[in-house]
């Protein structure tokens, strides 16, 4: 089935520091989200993109959704410790449309 | 958007015992809700839709016998943990979709002694 893959893994990083990740897919998206998940919570959407080659800014997080539809970057600039947390990329797929989620990258991010 | 509650926020019951846990969703009616479930340090993986007025629709290898789904309302949907063991212990995350987007709940964390 589809599946999307989230790297890095994991990132450790100083606060002011700009972070960028990706998302691919071995097929094709119409949609990409992104989502933060903190400790114990819900995930919650950051950036929404709908559009191949769209680039789409939130603040200071920044997602682009590829031109061949497989995959999609997520940028934050000038990292703040309340960044802390895992970044999942998710997209409906399959027959049904369901949302598929990525593997996740966790941040850390150090004062 | 959407903004969805759960509750509890968290649950620790009895190996063998029935817990329920309730989505709602504040401000949209939703004819369908998710629930996932999340193991620790994994990502979210969908256990079932919720359809409002219908039965659910169950991903393949959850048991609907186990995780019974009621969605009687356009803004209430229960999970029903049946006979709860330990390898259910998880976060389980309910959401629902407004347009093209997944808005969800903050999670009740199960904890099967």
């Amino acid at each position: 089935g589809q599946q999307l893959n989230q790297s890095p893994q994991s990132m450790f990083i100083q606060e002011g520091e700009d972070v960028s990740m990706n998302c691919t897919s071995s097929s094709i998206f119409n949609t990409w989200l992104w989502y933060k998940q903190d400790p114990g919570e819900g995930p919650v959407l950051l950036i929404a993109l709908y559009k191949a080659g769209e680039l789409t800014s939130n603040g200071r997080l920044t997602a682009q959704f590829g031109i061949t539809r497989k995959d999609s970057f997520l940028n934050i600039s000038a990292s703040i410790p309340s960044d802390v947390g895992i970044y999942f990329c998710a997209g409906p797929g399959g027959a049904t449309n369901k949302l598929i989620f990525g593997t996740g990258t966790l941040l850390a991010v150090q004062p | 958007g959407a903004v969805v509650s759960q509750h509890p926020s968290w649950v620790i019951c009895k190996s063998g015992t029935s817990v329920k846990i309730e989505c709602r969703s504040l401000d949209f009616q939703a004819t369908t809700m998710f629930w996932y479930r999340q193991f620790p340090k994994q990502s979210l993986m969908l256990m079932a839709t919720s359809n409002e007025g219908s039965k659910a629709t169950y991903e393949q290898g959850v048991e609907k016998d186990k995780f019974l789904i009621n969605h009687a309302s356009l803004t209430l949907s229960t999970l029903t943990v049946t006979s709860a063991h330990p390898e259910d212990s998880s976060f389980y995350i309910c959401s629902v979709t407004n347009y093209n987007e997944q808005f969800f709940g903050p999670g009740t964390r199960l904890t099967v002694l």
